[in-house]
Parts: C-alpha cells; sequence; structure tokens
C-alpha cells in the first residue's frame, strides 16, 4: 500500500531555517500536505501543494516538490520558538483517505 | 475557514464505562467523517471511514463492536468506546471532508481519553 516516509526528529537554533523532508510512495499522489500538530492538539493544516506544481512559498514556508524521487521538503524561514510542534506530510490521490507520516519533532532551541 | 468541533476534549473514566465523541462540522456539510487514533509520540492511525446515513467502514484490525460510529446527519458523526478498559486510552481525532473542497479534511481538536 501507500507509505509516507518522515526523519522523527529536528533540531534547529532560533532564527536559523528549519527544512523537514518527506518521501512517498505513490506515484498517483494528487494532494500533498503539510500539518502541525501542537501538544494535545488536533491538527492544524499549514500549505498544500498539487502534484503539478513544483514550488509553493506562503510566507515563511516554502513547499518544494520533486515528483520525479517523490521527495516533498517544508522549509520555515527564520524558525520561532512557537514553531516547536510534530509536523506531518501527508498525501492523497483525491478520493482517498488521507495517508499521514509518522510526523517529524521540531524542536527550537532559543 | 471549515471549523470542525469535537467535545469532549478530555475524558477520565473507570474501566467498563462507555464513552461517546462527539464531531460536528459547524460550517458546512460534512459528506464524510474519519476518526482516527494517535499513540504516544505516533502518527495517525485511520480506525473507520463514516459516511452520512450509511455503516461506518472499518479498517482492518479495529474491532466495530467495540467502536461503534454513527454518522446520522452531515454536520454530527459520534464514536462511542463501548465498555473502555485501559488499553482504549489514546488520543482520538475526528476528521470531515465535503465533496469539491481542496483541502480534503478538517480536523477537530481531538479528544484525550484515559480509562482507569
Amino acid at each position: 500500500g501507500e507509505d509516507v516516509e518522515q526523519s522523527l526528529f529536528l533540531s534547529v537554533r532560533e532564527g536559523d531555517s528549519s527544512v523537514i523532508n518527506c518521501t512517498y510512495t505513490d506515484s498517483s499522489s494528487t494532494y500533498l500536505y503539510w500539518y502541525k500538530q501542537e501538544p494535545g492538539a488536533g491538527l492544524q493544516l499549514l500549505t498544500y501543494i498539487f502534484s503539478n506544481m513544483d514550488m509553493k512559498q506562503d510566507q515563511r514556508l516554502t513547499v518544494l516538490l520533486n515528483k520525479k524521487d517523490k521527495h516533498l521538503s517544508l522549509r520555515i524561514a527564520d524558525t520561532q520558538t512557537g514553531d516547536s510542534a510534530i509536523y506531518f506530510c501527508a498525501e492523497s490521490t483525491g478520493n482517498t483517505p488521507l495517508v499521514f507520516g509518522k510526523g517529524t519533532r521540531l524542536s527550537v532551541i532559543a | 475557514g471549515a471549523v470542525v468541533s469535537q467535545h469532549p476534549s478530555r475524558v477520565i473514566c473507570k474501566s467498563g464505562t462507555s464513552v461517546k465523541i462527539e464531531c460536528r462540522s459547524l460550517d458546512f456539510q460534512a459528506t464524510t467523517m474519519f476518526w482516527y487514533r494517535q499513540f504516544p509520540k505516533k502518527s495517525l492511525m485511520l480506525m473507520a471511514t463514516s459516511n452520512e446515513g450509511s455503516k461506518a467502514t472499518y479498517e482492518q484490525g479495529v474491532e466495530k463492536d467495540k467502536f461503534l460510529i454513527n454518522h446520522a446527519s452531515l454536520t454530527l458523526s459520534t464514536l462511542t468506546v463501548t465498555s473502555a478498559h485501559p488499553e482504549d486510552s489514546s488520543f482520538y481525532i475526528c476528521s470531515a471532508e465535503a465533496e469539491g473542497q481542496i483541502q480534503p479534511q478538517h480536523f477537530g481538536d481531538g479528544t484525550r481519553l484515559s480509562i482507569l
């Protein structure tokens, strides 16, 4: 079945850029998403990208998609302590449940 | 944006109790609702998919008699954990989807269930 893989941990200093990586296996993925989960809370959609796009930028967030390698990344510029959370990559073909990665725990050191 | 409300946010109860969790879409009609379970430091595990007015589709390994799902209207789905035991303690999250939306699922804030 479909699989989404992420590294489990990332630690960065406040003010630096964070890059969270994700790989997926389903070549028919149409939508790719990044969600943020703070402790004890549900999932907050950060951004998404269609499979026919290479890059999307939204304020401090930049998503890069390499469809050939099935690789997705999320770059957070000027990382702040409030960015500390778990970040989930997810993919969908549009008419199936989302498939989530295991999440990357981002720790921001002041 | 679209809002999904999930209640209660936290439940602590004794073993053997049945617990009902509600998931409501506040400003859109949810044709499909999803129930997830999240173990500590783990990803979300899809438990079941429910469509309004029909029986839920359960994922492999999820006991349908243990986790009763009702999707009686386009804005409300409920998950009832029957005769809960300590191993059912977990974080349960619902999400709702409306046809035609770019973002396929809007998530509730989750319910922390603790069975003593």
